[in-house]
């Protein structure tokens, strides 16, 4: 039982090139979440989706878009990647109603 | 609008010391709170929810709604609960994890 799993763990990107994130649970969890961490900010919610086939915006979503792709994986994509987006990125899963959240090990991203 | 707090970036002590990293938050309704815990460059795991009330590792925590804190409290800390502690609500008609920005535990020898 893996949890949530999350690849790559680092990247390094240079500004304008493009990279997806990949997330997947093995919980048969309904809600999947993107979350960006940076020091002294916590932890930004940028997307979620509460089941498949649907995903919402949370509190950072520019620059970033989502897929949902089946009830396992939810990818996170950036489109043209800047060096603001260079941070922590992790993935989390929860059952609806549930406890708290299942967090993946993280993908360090740097943009330079 | 929903809120967490973490004044504290840092907290300091001494092994054996008590330990309270403070915790407040905004919510209109009934939350549903969590600490969460992250060692150093590890994924986050959830430490305590105030639903079940129980202690994790000798931490406890305990939300007082009329001060609107949930401060989380070990009476004597030790070297291994050094970690970035995350005081979080769960909005429950967004199910969304709402986190404050986090409190950096030292505990040194």
């Amino acid at each position: 039982n893996a949890g949530v799993t999350q690849t790559p763990k680092f990247q390094v990107l240079k500004t304008g090139q493009s990279m997806t994130l990949q997330c997947a649970q093995d919980m048969n969890h309904n809600s999947m979440y993107w979350y960006r961490q940076d020091p002294g900010m916590g932890l930004r919610l940028i997307y979620y989706s509460a089941s498949e086939g649907t995903t919402d915006k949370g509190e950072v979503p520019n620059g970033y878009n989502v897929s949902r792709l089946n009830k396992r994986e939810f990818s996170l994509r950036l489109e043209s990647a800047a060096p603001s987006q260079t941070s922590v990125y992790f993935c989390a899963s929860r059952e609806s109603g549930g406890n708290g959240y299942t967090f993946g090990s993280g993908t360090r991203l740097t943009v330079v | 609008a929903q809120r967490v707090t973490q004044p504290e970036k840092l907290l300091s002590v001494f092994k054996g010391a008590p330990v309270e990293l403070k915790c407040n938050y905004s919510y209109s309704g009934s939350p549903e709170l969590f600490w969460y815990v992250q060692y150093s460059r590890q994924r986050l795991q959830l430490l305590l929810r105030h639903i079940s009330r129980e202690s994790i590792k000798g931490f406890t925590a305990d939300l007082n709604k009329g001060e609107t804190s949930f401060h989380l409290k070990k009476p004597f800390a030790q070297e291994e609960d050094s970690a970035m502690y995350y005081c979080a609500l769960i909005s429950s008609n967004t199910d969304k994890l709402i986190f404050g920005t986090g409190t950096r535990l030292q505990v040194f020898p």
